[in-house]
């Protein structure tokens, strides 16, 4: 069966590190995004990708890069990892017969910067 | 103003109760409506969809939206305790806009 994949799912990290979120869709889907979530703020989008080589920014992309070289994968980096970035990241996937609307989601990936 | 208002709860509702969440939007540009259920530690997954104003139903679960009146619900009729979730609307506009969520409603369905 088709599925969207996050590692790691949990992760600690110290302030100024850099850390980089995997992603991996086996739905064949175009069009790939980042939401992170947080207690009051809902989903809010970090960066979003219609296809292979093309990124976009979100609304919360300061402090956040992704790169897609591939169908599969969009992983997302964060530069220099800062206690305001503490949250839940979840990747999604979208597109083929299920149209835009129809999100799939990954399973999260909890991170604590310290 | 977000573009999108939801009432957090959270709301506790014996077993078998009719169960009413709302969102409000302020962007007449929105046509797609979408009703997500995320339960703990789980990502969201998608429930319901609709395009246009009306009611739109799926077994236990009924869409509505008023365009007019910027406003979607969503009824879960006789609820069960694995009903128990986040409930997040989610709207976007055509073509390639992104999706814009609700901060979820939590509810609890008490057996």
């Amino acid at each position: 069966d088709a599925e969207i994949t996050q590692s790691p799912r949990h992760k600690i990290t110290e302030t100024g590190r850099q850390v980089t979120l995997a992603c991996h869709q086996t739905w064949n889907h175009n069009n790939m995004f980042w939401y992170r979530q947080d207690l009051g703020h809902g989903l809010r989008l970090i960066h979003y990708s219609y296809g292979v080589h093309d990124t976009n920014k979100g609304e919360v992309s300061d402090g956040y890069s992704v790169s897609r070289s591939n169908t599969e994968d969009l992983p997302l980096t964060l530069e220099s990892a800062a206690s305001s970035q503490t949250s839940v990241y979840f990747c999604a996937s979208s597109g083929g017969l299920a149209g835009p609307e129809t999100q799939y989601f990954g399973p999260g990936t909890r991170l604590l910067v310290l | 103003q977000k573009e999108v208002e939801q009432d957090p709860g959270p709301l506790s509702v014996p077993e078998g109760a009719i169960v009413s969440l709302n969102c409000t939007y302020s962007n007449s540009a929105f046509q797609y409506f979408m009703w997500y259920r995320q339960y703990s530690r789980k990502g969201p997954e998608l429930l319901m969809y609709t395009y246009s104003s009306g009611n739109k139903e799926d077994g236990r679960f009924t869409a509505q939206v008023d365009k007019s009146s910027k406003y979607i619900s969503l009824f879960i009729r006789d609820s069960q305790p694995s009903d128990s979730a986040t409930y997040l609307c989610a709207i976007r506009a055509g073509g390639y806009q992104k999706v814009t969520f609700g901060t979820g409603t939590k509810l609890q369905v008490i057996p």
